[in-house]
This record gives structure tokens, sequence and C-alpha cells, in this order.
């Protein structure tokens, strides 16, 4: 089965500085990966994914991830933190059947200091 | 574009009383149709999914059901609440590859 673990429920950065968002799977074939962020009582926005295609993929807001087989990780980077960035982000593998259902990380709150 | 609506936006339940939350999509035709719950401080949890009309695959066993009578409509119902069942619930829709969420609904549950 697809399992998806995000280390650090929060991760805290000063406005500027770089975010790393941890994302790892495990999933018996190629997956399909997505980085989501909510904002506070909001849906999530889809920011990337990755769909066997370019392994480094660049998303909105300045958003990019690199998908890195060999140690099952697909974590989320951005050169200089905003203060708009301030939310909760979700990684996904999902299902390549016609069911296309997401499995998700437990999530990472994002907090940037000014 | 696709556009999900969700309604209401809030609720607030008596425990025992039923429950009935919709979801309508615009702008795309025979989508996948998903619902979430998002538990205070917790992940996503799948709760149902539909590939077509009056096709229900539930993900896991609770005191939720769902429907789907028209292409872009999509219900969750429950006969009783119950306190567990307070949350955030999500719908979406799945095109290209991609999930398209709704700006959900806030259930609480006294």
């Amino acid at each position: 089965a697809q399992s998806v673990t995000q280390l650090g429920s929060h991760v805290s950065v000063s406005e500027g500085a770089l975010v790393l968002l941890r994302c790892n799977y495990s999933s018996s074939v190629p997956p399909y990966l997505f980085w989501y962020v909510q904002y506070p009582n909001q849906g999530l926005q889809l920011l990337l994914k990755y769909t066997s295609a370019a392994t480094l993929v660049k998303g909105i807001n300045g958003f990019e991830a690199e998908f890195k087989k060999s140690e099952t990780s697909f974590h989320l980077t951005k050169p200089s933190a905003h203060m708009s960035d301030a939310a909760e982000y979700f990684c996904a593998v999902s299902d390549q059947d016609s069911s296309y259902k997401l499995i998700f990380g437990s999530g990472t709150r994002l907090l940037v200091r000014p | 574009s696709q556009t999900i609506h969700q309604w209401p936006a809030t609720l607030v339940q008596p425990v025992g009383s039923p429950l009935s939350l919709e979801c309508t999509v615009e702008g795309t035709s025979n989508p996948n149709l998903y619902w979430y719950r998002q538990a205070a401080g917790r992940g996503l949890q799948l709760l149902f999914y539909s590939v077509g009309i009056g096709q229900i695959s539930s993900e896991v066993p609770q005191n939720l059901s769902a429907s789907r009578p028209q292409d872009r409509q999509f219900i969750l119902s429950s006969k009783k609440l119950l306190l567990s069942d307070s949350g955030f619930y999500l719908c979406a829709c799945n095109r290209y590859n991609e999930q398209f969420f709704g700006p959900g609904t806030r259930l609480t549950v006294l």
C-alpha cells in the first residue's frame, strides 16, 4: 500500500530564509506525487505535481520539488520565504489506477518569522 | 477550468441529528469525485470516491454515506451524527491526474 511521511509537523523559518519541507513516500510502482498548500479555513491549492517527466518540478509561488527515486523523497523547497508562505503544506501520492485517489501525509505547518 | 461549490460553508448540529452536505462541480464532465475529512490538527482522510453516477466506493467504515445522483453532484449524508463526525469536509474532483478542491464545510457536532 502507498503511504506518505512528512517529517516535522511544524517548521519555522525567518523571512528570506530557505524553506525545506520533507516528504518521503512508499510505493511499489512509479508514483504521481503532489504538494498542496492550505490556508486557514480554506480548501487545498495545488502547488506542483510530479508525473514521471522531469525530476525537478517547478510550481507556483516560487516553490519547487525534486523527485529522488533512490531516496523515495519529494522534498519541497523555496529559496526565500515570504510572510505569505505561512500555511499548512501537504504531500500526497496518487494511485495510478482509474480512481486517482490521493494518499496524504499528515501535513507540515510552516511558520515564517519577520 | 472547473469550479467546485460546497454548501453550507459552516454547520453546527446536535448529536443524533441528520446531515446532508452538497458538492457540485462546474466546468468539467464525468469527473471522479471525492469526499475528504480533516479533523482538527490532522491530515486529510479519504472517505468516499465516485467514478460515475451511482458509483460510490467507501474507504473507511463509518457513520457516513455518500451518493452521486447526477454527474456533477456529490452528497455526503448521515442519519445520526456523532461527536466524532466534527471536522472540515472537503470535496474534490479529478482532472488530468490532478485533484481540485472545493472551499470546504466546517461541521461542528455538539
